[in-house]
C-alpha cells in the first residue's frame, strides 16, 4: 500500500512566523501535491511537484514556498504565518500514466493553527 | 477552470435508509474518482470510473459515471454508522485534477 506521511498532525505556531510541513511517500511516486481543505470550499491545490526540483503554482500560492529536494519529500513553507493560513493541509502523491494522473493517495493531514 | 459540484452539501440519516449523493460538472473528464475522508484523516480513494456510462459496486456502494463523462453519482445501500464521512468526487482530465467540496454524510443509529 502506497504510504504517505505528514510529519505533524497539529500544530500551533504565532503570526509571522516561518513554518515548515513536511510530506514524505513510499511509492517512487513522480508528483506530489501539496492542498488546504476549508469548509465548504473542499480541497484547494496550492503547489505541485512533477519531479525533483521542480513546482508548480496551483490555484491559492500566495503566501506559500514549496521545496522538493529529494524525490520522496515535499515541503510546504508558510514564509511569514498569518491566521487566514489557519487550515488543514493535506499532501498526496500520485504517478502519471498514459498522458493522465492517477488518483491521488493522501496523507492524514496536518492541521495547522496560527494565533 | 473545471468546476466539480457536489449535492447535498450536507446529509443526515437513519442507519437502514438508502441515499444518493452527486457530482456535476460541465466540463467532460477522462476519470472521475470518489473518495471518503473521515474525520482527523486524509481522503481514501474509493473507485475510479473511466468509461462513459460504467457502473462499478464497492459492496453496499454504487458508483455511476454519466454517459458524457460530465457527472457521477454515488449511492449507498442500507446506510451504516460506519459509512459516515465526507464524499469527495474528484475529475481528471489530461494535466489536471479538480475536486469537488463534498458531502459531509451522517448516518445515525
Amino acid at each position: 500500500d502506497v504510504k504517505v506521511t505528514q510529519s505533524s498532525r497539529y500544530l500551533v505556531k504565532r503570526t509571522g512566523e516561518k513554518v515548515f510541513l513536511e510530506c514524505v511517500q513510499d511509492m517512487d511516486h513522480e508528483n506530489m501535491f501539496w492542498y488546504r481543505q476549508d469548509p465548504g470550499l473542499g480541497l484547494r491545490l496550492i503547489y505541485f511537484s512533477y519531479d525533483v526540483k521542480m513546482k508548480e503554482k496551483g490555484d491559492i500560492p500566495e503566501g506559500y514556498s514549496v521545496s522538493r529536494e529529494k524525490k520522496e519529500r515535499f515541503s510546504l513553507i508558510l514564509e511569514s504565518a498569518s491566521t487566514n493560513q489557519t487550515s488543514m493541509y493535506l499532501c498526496a502523491s500520485s504517478f502519471y500514466q498514459q498522458g493522465a494522473y492517477q488518483p491521488q493517495h493522501f496523507g492524514d493531514g496536518t492541521r495547522l493553527s496560527i494565533l | 477552470t473545471q468546476l466539480l459540484e457536489q449535492s447535498p452539501q450536507f446529509l443526515s440519516i437513519q442507519e437502514g435508509e438508502n441515499l444518493t449523493v452527486y457530482c456535476n460538472s460541465s466540463s467532460v473528464f477522462s476519470s472521475l474518482q470518489w473518495y471518503r475522508q473521515e474525520p482527523g484523516e486524509g481522503p481514501v480513494l474509493l473507485v475510479t470510473v473511466v468509461t462513459g456510462g460504467e457502473v462499478k459496486k464497492l459492496k453496499r456502494l454504487t458508483f455511476q459515471f454519466g454517459d458524457a463523462r460530465k457527472d457521477s453519482s454515488l449511492h449507498i445501500t442500507a446506510a451504516q454508522p460506519g459509512d459516515t464521512g465526507l464524499y469527495l468526487c474528484a475529475g481528471t482530465e489530461v494535466g489536471d485534477m479538480r475536486f469537488g467540496a463534498g458531502t459531509r454524510l451522517t448516518v445515525k443509529p
